[in-house]
């Protein structure tokens, strides 16, 4: 069954320094989106992204962010100063156009910024 | 503001009960998602719910929407130990964005 594959697993940085998340979608998927997950907390959208651009953000996402799809594949998402707050779970995921099969989840980055 | 309430937040069951976890949402949608995360896991899809009376059934797990009452339901029959994660009930705005609920932890106890 065909997967969102992100990497790393687990990045550790140093508070201020930038990170960048990687994702690589379902190749026939239109729709890329960007969750995080504070630890045992809520799902909390950041951003969805299509025909490369953004298509929505949440108040989160603000301008120490940025996403990119730098070629056919990958998706990434920048953070550009790290916080001790951005510690979190990181979710990529993907869809179809009309989502009749719902979201597909990526295993998630586990970011700790120290 | 949007609001996305499951309830109970923490559920510990025995084995062998049966049980249902509510999801209300404030906005007008005919989509809903279920998904499992186990511990330190990703999210598992496990129901897509694409229009009013929707219902679907996997196993001991069943789920039901009614936009009217803008409101879905995952029902469990006889659980068991294997069914013990947190369960999220999500929204689609349509607007390629899903707002999540807050989980229910569920515990099964033998």
């Amino acid at each position: 069954e065909p997967e969102v594959t992100q990497t790393p697993s687990h990045q550790v940085t140093q508070m201020g320094q930038e990170v960048i998340l990687r994702c690589v979608p379902i190749s026939n998927h239109l729709y890329f989106y960007w969750y995080r997950q504070i630890l045992g907390q809520k799902v909390e959208f950041l951003v969805s992204f299509y025909n490369n651009e953004i298509s929505e953000k949440s108040e989160i996402f603000d301008d120490q962010f940025s996403v990119e799809r730098p070629d056919g594949s990958n998706f990434t998402l920048k953070i550009r100063s790290t916080k001790l707050e951005d510690s979190a779970m990181y979710f990529c995921a993907s869809s179809e156009g009309d989502r009749v099969r719902g979201y597909t989840f990526g295993s998630g980055t586990r970011l700790t910024v120290v | 503001e949007l609001k996305v309430e499951q309830n109970p937040l923490f559920l510990s069951m025995q084995e062998g009960k049966n049980y249902t976890i509510y999801c209300n949402y404030s906005t007008t949608s005919d989509r809903l998602y279920w998904y499992r995360q186990d511990p330190g896991k990703s999210l598992e899809s496990l129901f897509v719910l694409l229009s009013n009376g929707a219902v679907k059934q996997e196993g001991r797990l069943m789920a039901s929407l009614d936009t009217k009452a803008r409101l879905s339901t995952l029902h469990i029959t006889a659980a068991v130990h294997d069914l013990s994660a947190t369960y999220f009930c999500a929204v689609d705005l349509y607007n390629n964005d899903m707002r999540f609920g807050a989980g229910t932890r569920l515990t099964v106890k033998p």
